[in-house]
């Protein structure tokens, strides 16, 4: 049982860099979302998708491009990485039927900027 | 979003009950009360939701108070492994689909 996977794990870039982080999900989702997460800190939302081809700003979406590249996949791209950055990076997806429904997390992927 | 408050940490023993409060007096009639856990170095994990009445699941119980405006996630017997930060959400049934965490509560368990 995959759920939601994200890549890579771990990933260290110098200021300036670009990188995109990638999450897929395998239950058939129709949302999907993703969250960054600060030292001793909860959740931030930076950006969601509620359904194929839709995408929306959260609380923190500045320095961050997101793409829904099909139902399954949500990626999150850094064009030019800041220390500010530095953080650990969640993806998530729901059925996005609208009616409370749960989420489910990837296992994050740690980000340093250096 | 209406908000939700909770303590920053609580303590408790192994094999006694848990009670985390969680007051959300800006509640509106269109939110769901959710709870996620987060375990050290992963990612949250649904624990239970609810509307108006108390619901039970294999995890926990949750008791909403009778106005909204509270409510309690219940650990019935805490194991060690229950020791994580618990995330009480407001979640509207429709419109934006997004979960807004706040700082949640740090439980610890003593064995």
């Amino acid at each position: 049982n995959a759920g939601v996977t994200q890549t890579p794990k771990f990933q260290v870039l110098k200021t300036g860099q670009s990188m995109t982080l990638q999450c897929a999900q395998d239950m058939n989702h129709n949302s999907m979302y993703w969250y960054r997460q600060d030292p001793g800190m909860g959740l931030r939302l930076i950006y969601y998708s509620a359904s194929e081809g839709t995408t929306d700003k959260g609380e923190v979406p500045n320095g961050y491009n997101v793409s829904r590249l099909n139902k399954r996949e949500f990626s999150l791209r850094l064009e030019s990485a800041a220390p500010s950055q530095t953080s650990v990076y969640f993806c998530a997806s729901s059925e996005g039927r609208g009616m409370g429904e749960k989420l489910f997390f990837g296992s994050g992927t740690q980000l340093s900027v250096l | 979003d209406a908000k939700t408050t909770q303590p920053n940490s609580m303590e408790s023993n192994e094999e006694e009950p848990v009670h985390l409060p969680c007051n959300h007096s800006t509640i509106s009639g269109t939110d769901y009360i959710h709870w996620y856990r987060q375990l050290p170095s992963q990612g949250p994990e649904y624990v239970i939701h609810g509307l108006t009445s108390n619901v039970n699941n294999r995890m926990a119980s949750l008791a909403i108070a009778e106005d909204r405006k509270s409510s309690t996630l219940i650990l019935h017997r805490a194991t060690l492994r229950d020791a994580a930060v618990y995330y009480c959400i407001l979640r509207r049934i429709q419109g934006a689909q997004k979960l807004v965490f706040g700082q949640g509560t740090r439980l610890t368990i003593n064995p």
